[in-house]
């Protein structure tokens, strides 16, 4: 089974406030991670990359937050809006060549 | 082109039948990865090919599932007698390097029905 992530839940949020997507992993050995957008009918998306000797990284209404102590990683939406509604997968890249993903997480946003 | 396709979007195929699914990664991409992903769930990794060498055939759930990759560029899934679980969306996806420390670029998939 996958080493990353939980059996895709959902989140829903209303328009405006912040949304936080959560994912643990298990290979304390992966160094970079990455979380991806998939919207409805569509391939995932990149977001936003971590590597594992940062704990915090930004983008444009994005933030990834990485706890290497409890191997866990996570999504943060500034502002949410009904444009962010998809699933986010997070993959990891531990010592071999390959992505592993998450089971992914769908988010809701209610206007 | 500028992002990696995939053809036919959709296909539906009666059980038995055998289908191929195409990929067309991004021009100078050397590695190339198919994902399965069934209704609702995550992503289940098939195959991976980079560059010349010897694909990983790890994920292929059977041996009536195959793929090859002609030129270094082109992919083509196989799935020969097709059953009902195998019906699923299909994502093709490439990057430019060995996939450690890169991202992927994904097609929009293609949806597979067996009926």
């Amino acid at each position: 089974g996958e080493s990353v992530g939980l059996h895709l839940p959902t989140l829903s949020v209303q328009e405006g406030d912040n949304s936080i997507i959560n994912c643990a992993y298990s290979n304390s050995a992966s160094d970079y991670f990455i979380w991806y957008k998939q919207e409805s009918g569509k391939g995932p998306q990149f977001i936003i990359d971590i590597r594992s000797n940062m704990d915090k990284r930004q983008g444009q209404r994005v933030t990834v937050l990485l706890n290497k102590t409890v191997k866990h990683l996570s999504l943060q939406i500034a502002a949410t809006q009904p444009g962010d509604s998809a699933v986010y997968f997070c993959a990891e890249n531990n010592a071999g060549n390959m992505l592993t993903f998450g089971g992914g997480t769908r988010l809701m946003v209610k206007p | 082109g500028a992002g990696v396709s995939q053809s036919p979007s959709n296909k539906v195929t009666e059980k038995g039948k055998d289908v191929e699914l195409r990929c067309d990664p991004i021009s100078g991409h050397t590695a190339l990865y198919w994902y399965r992903q069934s209704l609702g769930q995550g992503l289940e990794f098939l195959i991976y090919f980079q560059g010349n060498s010897a694909p990983d055939k790890s994920g292929l759930p059977s041996d009536r599932f195959s793929a090859e990759r002609t030129g270094g560029s082109v992919s083509t899934l196989t799935i020969q007698r097709t059953q009902q679980e195998d019906s699923a969306v299909y994502l093709c996806a490439s990057s430019f390097q060995q996939g450690r420390g890169y991202g992927y670029t994904f097609g929009s998939g293609t949806r597979l029905t067996v009926v």
